[in-house]
């Protein structure tokens, strides 16, 4: 069974661009959700998504968005990218909610210059 | 706010040790607590899931207990081996679903 898979692996940006992450879930599971890992903030949640409907969202500005589709793939989008942007971007998946057992991607480094 | 706070930051012990790792929470309204390991350049792995109900749960060589009321976890690691070393995580959920993460703590067990 594949695991989570996340593309890219790694990405480098300029301020003020915008950037798509993608994420595949493990066959099966119909929820997403996404994560931000900083050295200084740590990680932090984004938002979740399940049956293509965002179901939660945490503290992060509108720049921050994300889709779901119909085949539970899921992506999130950085618009005008800032030098604080920089993170380790994490996804998530599990069969119905979060808070059964998330298997995580290996993430997207994201690197704004 | 919710807030989670690991300590130590960060540990070395030799290997064969038994040991320890605490995970301190501020607000008692929590869905699950859940421990993860993260090894330099990959993701998450979860270890174990602690729903508000219980008290602990058990995998192999992994313990983790829960206290509500006291807003303490930890994780017990019994006859620690090298493959062990990696950074430990501590997650809470909150009252708004959502997971409140602790900074870490960053295992080096030496053989």
């Amino acid at each position: 069974k594949a695991g989570v898979t996340q593309t890219p692996r790694y990405l480098i940006k300029t301020r003020g661009q915008q950037v798509t992450l993608s994420c595949s879930p493990i066959s099966g599971h119909r929820s997403v959700s996404w994560y931000q890992q900083t050295p200084g903030q740590g990680l932090q949640f984004l938002f979740e998504y399940f049956s293509e409907t965002q179901r939660n969202k945490g503290n992060f500005p509108g720049r921050f968005s994300g889709r779901q589709f119909s085949n539970s793939r899921s992506e999130m989008n950085v618009s005008t990218l800032e030098l604080g942007d920089s993170a380790l971007y994490l996804c998530a998946s599990s069969l119905q909610a979060t808070n059964e057992k998330l298997f995580f991607g290996s993430g997207t480094q994201l690197s704004v210059l | 706010k919710q807030e989670v706070t690991q300590i130590p930051a960060a540990l070395s012990v030799p290997e064969g040790e038994n040991l320890v790792l605490n995970c301190s929470f501020t607000d008692s309204a929590i869905y699950n607590l859940q421990w993860f390991r993260q090894d330099p350049g990959k993701g998450l792995t979860s270890l174990l899931l602690i729903q508000s109900s219980q008290r602990e749960q058990t995998s192999g060589r992994l313990n983790a207990s829960l206290d509500k009321s006291s807003g303490r976890s930890t994780l017990y690691i019994a006859a620690s081996q090298p493959g062990d070393s990696a950074t430990y995580l501590c997650a809470v959920m909150d009252s708004n679903y959502q997971l409140i993460w602790g900074a870490g703590t960053k295992l080096i067990i030496k053989p």
